[in-house]
């Protein structure tokens, strides 16, 4: 384990629903990245928190809303998604953007839009 | 804009022997980071070995080395008698480092190497 749990670790979702990832880490880091995988793609960064502010939208459609109340805790809300946004997001956490350039990963959740 | 290229979609190899996946990348900056990965089908990604640009000397961790080659912008992963436990995808991950010693904390990752590892 890597210190950064996710939940839920599945998630079927139709295009009008509303819902929310979550991700936590237990390890005292002060930045927290969303990411999204899809088949036959690289990683694409998608969010990065910094002390929790905002400090990188990597032009991600507004479907996708962050959410960061605390270092330890970042959402990933999902309102009217599209078949394509379908993918495994990963979270992760490192000691803070610009100091520690380890990041931590958790399992991801993996998303159905159907 | 950085690019990471990993040219092998898949890899085999048998237990106890070594394996090499390949990576290039493309940038213009001259202080960077370099990253392996590693997924298992688990899916929680782990960091395998990271190698800091302005170090001429090849990064270790065990049985895991890289080759870096600057000049060439390579970065291949050695994994020296393999294990079933190696089974995973592999990525390799490129961070940009400004000239004050600071990271960007923008991982930009390849597509991807998945390697079997048969007993």
């Amino acid at each position: 384990e890597t210190g950064v749990t996710q939940t839920p670790r599945h998630l079927v979702m139709g295009m009008t629903n509303k819902k929310s990832l979550k991700c936590e880490q237990h390890l005292g880091h002060n930045a927290m990245y969303w990411y999204k995988q899809s088949a036959k793609k690289p990683l694409e960064l998608m969010f990065v928190y910094n002390f929790k502010e905002q400090t990188e939208n990597n032009s991600v459609p507004s479907r996708f809303s962050p959410e960061c109340p605390n270092s330890s805790h970042l959402f990933l809300h999902l309102h009217t998604l599209q078949p394509e946004d379908s993918a495994l997001y990963l979270c992760a956490s490192s000691q803070e953007v610009g100091r520690n350039n380890e990041q931590f990963f958790g399992p991801g959740t993996r998303l159905t839009v159907l | 804009a950085q690019t990471v290229t990993q040219s092998q979609p898949e890899m085999s190899v048998q237990e106890a022997e070594t394996v090499t996946l390949s990576c290039t990348y493309d940038t213009s900056e001259s202080n960077y980071y370099l990253f392996w990965y590693k997924q298992p089908p688990s899916r929680q990604m782990i960091l395998v070995i990271r190698q800091e640009a302005y170090k001429q000397q090849n990064a270790t961790e065990n049985r895991f080395s890289v080759n870096f080659q600057k000049a060439a912008k390579s970065f291949s992963l050695k994994i020296s008698d393999s294990q079933l436990g190696d089974t995973a995808m592999y990525f390799c991950a490129f961070m940009k480092r400004d000239a004050g010693g600071t990271s960007y904390g923008k991982l930009t990752f390849g597509q991807g190497t998945i390697l079997t590892v048969h007993p």
